[in-house]
């Protein structure tokens, strides 16, 4: 089973909302990604937790905060945004090494 | 300079033809290569992997590596009106530290007409 789940599919929040976005594997992974996605352009990286530890955070906006409360599960913990923060949120997985990573469906995030 | 470089298309086909997607790369660090297929609205799926020079099929899909040119390629064969998606290469390099960043090209939209 090469599944990566993301929940909610869809989200629309205002810029004084808070709002968590979830993501979960069953692979047995131990690094996991949050990547943002704009329209017709590639992923770009946010955030690599290594062992449930934060190994990597690309100057992403105190606005986004990430956690990983277990080897299964990465939170992505929203606050304040702008509406250019609009975008595909992609969470992955991959063993330690990293070149294989394994991607959820993503959830579509809409700031008004 | 990109460090990758892909033709974003978009590139139409008819059902049924050969399919060539390519991306060249400037970095010779770069040691794994990844073909992902992405449908409209959806996360990236993982098509391909390889880490050495040559082919490497599946189904109707093979992945070209030519480290000597710093070119990959990914051809579909028999091509389907559900092939039709966005393909992204992407590639990292080889380290003793693991969690490799990718690094994506732009990706090419491909439609196959029926």
């Amino acid at each position: 089973d090469t599944e990566v789940t993301q929940t909610p599919k869809h989200l629309v929040m205002g810029m004084t909302n808070k709002k968590s976005l979830k993501c979960e594997q069953h692979m047995g992974h131990r690094a996991m990604y949050w990547y943002k996605q704009k329209a017709k352009k590639p992923p770009e990286l946010m955030f690599v937790y290594s062992y449930e530890k934060l190994s990597i955070n690309e100057s992403v906006p105190s606005r986004f905060s990430p956690e990983c409360p277990n080897s299964s599960l990465l939170n992505l913990h929203l606050h304040a945004l702008q509406p250019e923060d609009s975008a595909l949120y992609l969470c992955a997985s991959s063993q330690i090494s990293g070149e294989t990573q394994y991607f959820g469906p993503g959830t579509r995030l809409l700031v008004l | 300079q990109k460090e990758v470089e892909q033709d974003p298309g978009p590139l139409s086909v008819p059902e049924g033809a050969i399919v060539s997607l390519n991306c060249t790369y400037s970095n010779s660090a770069f040691q794994y290569f990844m073909w992902y297929r992405q449908y409209s609205r959806k996360g990236p799926e993982l098509l391909m992997y390889t880490y050495s020079s040559g082919n490497k099929e599946d189904g109707r899909f093979t992945a070209q590596v030519d480290k000597s040119s710093k070119y990959i390629s990914l051809f579909i064969r028999d091509s389907q009106p559900s092939d039709s998606a966005t393909y992204l290469c992407a590639m990292a390099k080889l380290s003793n530290f693991g969690n490799e960043k990718l690094t994506f090209g732009t990706g090419t939209r491909l439609t196959i007409i029926p």
